[in-house]
């Protein structure tokens, strides 16, 4: 599985929009872009994961490069609430039947949100 | 009712002991899995299973041991337990189904401490 790159924190304004970047530069053209979140000490929870289009769902955005060797998590309107650790983690999507499974963990980036 | 749980939430054991931590989840998915997470790090992967009669080791399975009882649940073991498997741990369910998609759901996390 490809190494991704973060910042290791960023702010943000409540209400404002929260842009996250992540490069994965050595990304393999089978490799997904997840994006998990862990409010302190939760578990973490699933954001939004893409291949090279553009993904949005009720929670983010996720805009990958053409070249798919970075991509930006977006929160459109981030809340107090958004305030987490936010990790973005590339890897071979596994099908039924396959043998992958795990997801790599780095240190990702602690986004606060102050009002 | 959470789709993944954990217990116990908390456990204080001293070192020598042996200690179960349990996951069940309701989700019905077939892959079941256990991460540790210490401060300030990010997720390790302990042990996998891709179905009740598969069982796997991660990267840091020394010292642990697991059983899956069932489709829904799946324990973790410390035969005897040593002061630095203090950890907050998770267990994590998945099913990649038809896609190619194997987004894993987080349980709330059990805080182990070994004295």
């Amino acid at each position: 599985d490809a190494k991704t790159t973060q910042p290791p924190s960023m702010d943000c304004a409540e209400g404002r929009a929260a842009n996250l970047p992540c490069n994965h530069s050595t990304i393999s053209g089978n490799e997904y872009v997840y994006w998990y979140r862990q409010i302190h000490s939760q578990g973490p929870q699933y954001i939004i994961h893409g291949l090279k289009n553009n993904e949005t769902n009720e929670m983010a955005s996720l805009i990958i490069t053409e070249d798919r060797k970075s991509s930006t998590l977006i929160l459109p309107h981030a809340t107090l609430r958004d305030t987490a650790v936010y990790y973005c983690i590339v890897r071979v999507a596994a099908r039924r039947g396959s043998t992958l499974g795990r997801l790599y963990f780095g240190r990702g980036t602690q986004l606060t949100v102050w009002p | 009712d959470a789709d993944v749980t954990q217990t116990p939430r908390n456990r204080i054991t001293k070192t020598g002991k042996r200690i179960m931590l349990e996951c069940s989840q309701t989700k019905g998915h077939d892959r079941m899995y256990w991460y540790r997470q210490d401060p300030g790090l990010g997720l390790r992967l302990i042990y996998y299973s891709f179905d009740v009669k598969d069982i796997n080791k991660g990267e840091i399975s020394d010292g642990y041991s697991v059983s899956r009882q069932a489709q829904a649940k799946f324990s973790l073991s410390l035969e005897s337990a040593i002061p630095n498997q203090t950890a907050l741990y998770f267990c994590a369910t998945s099913d990649p189904g038809g896609s190619y998609t194997d987004t894993q759901y987080f349980g709330p996390g059990t805080r182990l401490t070994v004295l």
